[in-house]
């Protein structure tokens, strides 16, 4: 058990919807990560969060948008979906930068119909 | 810019053989590397971790990673393969000028009983 919580397990939906994605760090951790795998793309860093500040981004989509709340879960937020976002989303949270260790949820799978 | 190659996309081995998963790194600095295993429908786990105290990095489960900076590169071995080794395994860098996290595209090792 990594200790980051991931919910939903599983999420479908259509497309045009919006969805929100939640994760719990791990006890200790400031930063926390958001990722997207799929089949096509891989594995790609979406964005990272430390101590409630945005820290950097990745490959994120316009209608895609985070948050890091004061007692440290986050969101990620998919807005206007189409089938192309259909995918595992991943969160991971480390102690410090990303020269630190990651420790990664189950994550959520998105279902776009 | 920093980039990693996994050389490999599937292996296969033999249970009770060697493994070998090479990566090939570029970073104009001197990067953080980590190797990842992924079970399916299971978030990534730490193997190990480079972080320059030691060229041969001992990770969990057997693992071993040797960081070679004139051949930039940082394969992953296991003496003797395990059924349960069979999964995905990235390797990634982080760090840098402009630190960045970069994820390799993944090998998947495949074990033959």
């Amino acid at each position: 058990d990594s200790g980051v919580t991931q919910t939903p397990k599983h999420l479908i939906t259509a497309t045009g919807q919006r969805v929100t994605l939640r994760c719990s760090p791990r006890s200790g951790d400031l930063s926390v990560y958001w990722y997207q795998q799929s089949l096509d793309q891989g594995l790609q860093f979406l964005i990272q969060y430390y101590n409630g500040e945005e820290r950097a981004k990745g490959n994120i989509l316009e209608r895609f948008s985070a948050q890091q709340f004061p007692d440290l879960h986050s969101e990620l937020n998919l807005s206007s979906l189409e089938l192309g976002d259909s995918a595992l989303y991943f969160c991971a949270s480390s102690v410090g930068g990303r020269n630190q260790p990651q420790h990664f949820g189950d994550g959520t799978r998105l279902s776009i119909l | 810019a920093q980039s990693v190659t996994q050389l490999d996309s599937h292996v296969s081995v033999s249970e009770g053989t060697p493994v070998l998963l090479r990566c090939n790194y570029s970073s104009s600095y001197s990067p953080s590397l980590f190797w990842y295993v992924q079970h399916p429908n299971k978030g990534l786990q730490l193997l190990l971790k480079y972080t320059s105290a030691a060229t041969l990095v001992k990770g969990i489960n057997g693992f071993e990673a040797e960081f070679k900076k004139s051949e930039t590169s940082f394969h992953l071995t296991k003496p003797s393969a395990h059924m349960s080794d069979a999964a995905e395994y990235f390797c990634v860098v982080s760090g840098g000028r402009d630190d960045k996290i970069i994820f390799g595209k993944g090998t998947r090792l495949h074990i033959l009983p």
